[in-house]
């Protein structure tokens, strides 16, 4: 079974300093990789995905993640955080299976970005 | 356009009691899945429908179930309540055609279970 593993349920930074959300997956072949957001009382947002071809991928709201199969990793990162960007972020995938896995993400525990003035 | 719209917005509930939630998917999404949100367990799959059917399906008892109408709007029942089951109850929506589709996601239904 696939599974997600966000390193650090909780990250801090400056706001205009670089964010770093880091994300592995355990996979057999390459999955299907996203980054959610969700900010307070509301529900999740896409960011951002990865299905094939180029492995930087680039989001909304300034985000980008760069896909590396051989540390199979995805991790996130945003030159410059801003005070908006505060929220829980999380890293999904979706697994390879046709008509068995519409709909199904698996996601990691989430990321909290807390951004301090 | 609207977005995932779910109702209610908010439930307390005791144990031993059932209880049905509903999303309304955004207009021309056929597929609306369905997920638990809570501290300790994070974000799990309950179930997918697409057309009215039922096409996959996460690790929950069978308590847990759902249903899909003719304009797609569904509904998912718990029944016979646990403190367990308090949590965020979020759908999202999708064309439901292909594994990578973006899901639109809901704002939720908190249910409380006392």
């Amino acid at each position: 079974a696939q599974s997600v593993t966000q390193l650090g349920s909780h990250v801090s930074v400056s706001e205009g300093a670089l964010v770093l959300l880091r994300c592995n997956y355990s996979s057999s072949v390459p999955p299907y990789l996203f980054w959610y957001v969700q900010y307070p009382n509301q529900g999740l947002q896409l960011l951002l995905k990865y299905t094939t071809g180029a492995t930087l991928v680039k989001g909304i709201n300034g985000f980008e993640a760069e896909f590396k199969k051989s540390e199979t990793s995805f991790h996130l990162t945003k030159p410059s955080a801003h005070m908006s960007d505060a929220a829980e972020y999380f890293c999904a995938v979706a697994p390879l299976g046709g008509g068995t896995s519409y709909g199904k993400l698996t996601f990691g525990q989430g990321t909290i970005l807390t951004v301090h003035p | 356009k609207a977005g995932v719209t779910q109702t209610p917005r908010y439930l307390i509930k005791t144990r031993g009691q059932q209880v049905t939630l509903s999303c309304s998917p955004i207009s021309g999404h056929r597929s609306v899945s369905w997920y638990q949100q809570t501290p300790g367990q994070g974000l799990q799959f309950l179930f997918e429908y697409f057309s009215e059917t039922q096409r996959n399906k996460g690790n929950f008892p069978g308590r847990f179930s759902g249903r899909q109408f003719s304009n797609s709007r569904s509904e998912m029942n718990v029944s016979t309540l646990e403190l367990g089951d308090s949590a965020l109850y979020l759908c999202a929506s999708s064309n439901g055609q292909g594994v990578g589709e973006k899901l639109f996601f809901g704002s939720g239904t908190q249910l409380s279970v006392l």
